[in-house]
């Protein structure tokens, strides 16, 4: 099946540092992968649509240049969290479509990013 | 902008009881997924519905999309403590069927 790899799973940083987060399909070409935030107990919210060659799609109330995302391979999404801060500690999750534009085509994701600012 | 809803938002259960999940929306899906998501870790695909009426079966788990695609539910048969985790139903958003977007979630406790 479908795997989508991502990495690290777990990161600590200091207030005011960047993380980069790294999200690879492995056994498939994703143009379009996406990139979602979950707070403990709830659900995913996603964040932006990430495009291969191309700017990437924000959803409304998320800042494009606190969350900078590139897509710079069929394989490969990064989400760079800009001058994070505590509030910006949270679980992140990408994912990817096998098949674009089918609507029974499932979403695969990757296991996750566990991001604490201190 | 297309919104789901879940209910219960918890549940806890013992061992061999059955339950059900729902997820409700207003609006026309043209698929619908269920996921189940264990702590730390992604949601894992548990079936995709496209079909008003469909049912499907995945051993203990039946699923159901609406006649309408408006809604959905899952039914657990003898829960087991293994069921436990956070179920997510996903809808596909627009005439691409790429964005998929998320209800709350059920949270499911199954104790032994």
């Amino acid at each position: 099946g479908a795997v989508v790899s991502q990495h690290p799973s777990r990161v600590i940083c200091k207030s005011g540092t960047s993380v980069k987060i790294e999200c690879r399909s492995l056994d498939f070409q994703a143009t379009t992968m996406f990139w979602y935030r979950q707070f403990p107990k709830q659900s995913l919210m996603l964040m932006a649509t990430s495009n291969e060659g191309s700017k990437a799609t924000y959803e409304q109330g998320v800042e494009k240049d606190k969350f900078l995302i590139n897509h710079a391979s069929l394989t490969l999404s990064t989400l760079t969290v800009t001058s994070a801060h505590p509030e910006d500690s949270s679980f992140y999750i990408c994912s990817a479509k096998t098949h674009r534009g089918f609507r029974n085509s499932p979403l695969h994701f990757g296991n996750g990013t566990r991001l604490t600012v201190t | 902008t297309q919104l789901l809803e879940q209910s219960p938002q918890f549940l806890s259960i013992q061992e061999g009881e059955n339950l059900t999940v729902y997820c409700n929306s207003s609006s026309v899906f043209s698929s619908l997924q269920w996921y189940r998501q264990e702590p730390g870790e992604g949601p894992v695909l548990l079936v995709t519905v496209v079909t008003g009426g469909e049912v499907k079966k995945l051993k203990r788990l039946t699923f159901q999309f609406g006649d309408a695609r408006k809604d959905s539910s899952l039914h657990i048969t003898a829960a087991q403590p293994g069921d436990t985790g956070l179920y997510l139903c996903a809808g596909a958003q627009g005439t691409s069927y790429d964005k998929v977007i998320f209800g709350p979630g059920t949270s499911l406790s199954v104790i032994p």
